[in-house]
């Protein structure tokens, strides 16, 4: 059982906007930045967002990050095929001193 | 550019031990976390440990469920982190990732991660 909790799926149609919601509590999300990674069928995972709703280079600005409390949510902008994947919420853990990871959300693009 | 590479990845059979190596280059390792996640089969992803730099004391930190079992440590001449796993369990079956960890503030995240490594374990 994950420690950060997401739907386990979502859809949604091309051009369309679709949200994954993530929440945590107090040590984890509560306290610390939350970080969002993409993966594609059969390949590792890929940074999306991290420190809640900062993208790295080379992501497209049709992924957003937000927070609130301890929940944080990943909106995807523009739905294209290629958004197709497994997507997962982390957030550091003081107490555990380690990582810990929503369960994934798989996001089928209709 | 950032790589990471992992190596070591096999079928081992209950009670055995293996180890995982994680070659890095295209950034200053000796500067840098380093991490560990798996993923088994069909499931979500799961820390495992991470090692700090040794000028944040170096020292590895450990997931509840391979604490006492398995060992990270690092070889910053080579670039190369590792995952020593002993007596090790059906259960951590998985791929095994190799990741970077940046540190903010006294905590830390995950940017870049290698491709993995297969490790199964069975009889």
């Amino acid at each position: 059982q994950s420690v950060l909790t997401q739907p386990p799926s979502a859809s949604g149609t091309p051009g369309q906007r679709v949200t994954i919601s993530c929440s945590g509590s107090s040590s984890d999300i509560g306290s610390n930045t939350v970080n969002w990674y993409q993966q594609l069928p059969g390949t590792a995972p890929k940074l999306l967002i991290y420190s809640d709703n900062q993208r790295p280079s080379g992501v497209p600005d049709r992924f957003s990050g937000s927070k609130s409390g301890t929940s944080a949510s990943l909106a995807i902008s523009g739905l294209q095929s290629e958004d197709e994947a497994d997507y997962y919420c982390a957030a550091w853990d003081a107490n555990l001193k380690g990582v810990v990871f929503g369960g994934g959300t798989k996001l089928l693009v209709l | 550019e950032v790589q990471l590479v992992e190596s070591g990845g096999d079928l081992v059979q209950p009670g055995r031990s293996l180890r995982l190596s994680c070659t890095a280059s295209g950034f200053t390792f000796g500067d840098s976390a380093m991490g560990w996640v798996r993923q088994a089969p069909g499931k979500g992803l799961e820390w495992v440990g991470f090692i700090r730099s040794k000028g944040y004391s170096g020292t590895a930190d450990y997931a509840a469920s391979v604490k006492g079992r398995f060992t990270i440590s690092r070889d910053d001449s080579k670039s190369i982190a590792y995952l020593q796993m002993d007596s090790l369990k059906t259960e951590d079956s998985a791929v095994y990732y190799c990741t970077r960890a940046i540190r903010v503030r006294g905590k830390y995240y995950l940017d870049y991660w290698g491709q993995g490594s297969l490790v199964t374990v069975s009889s």
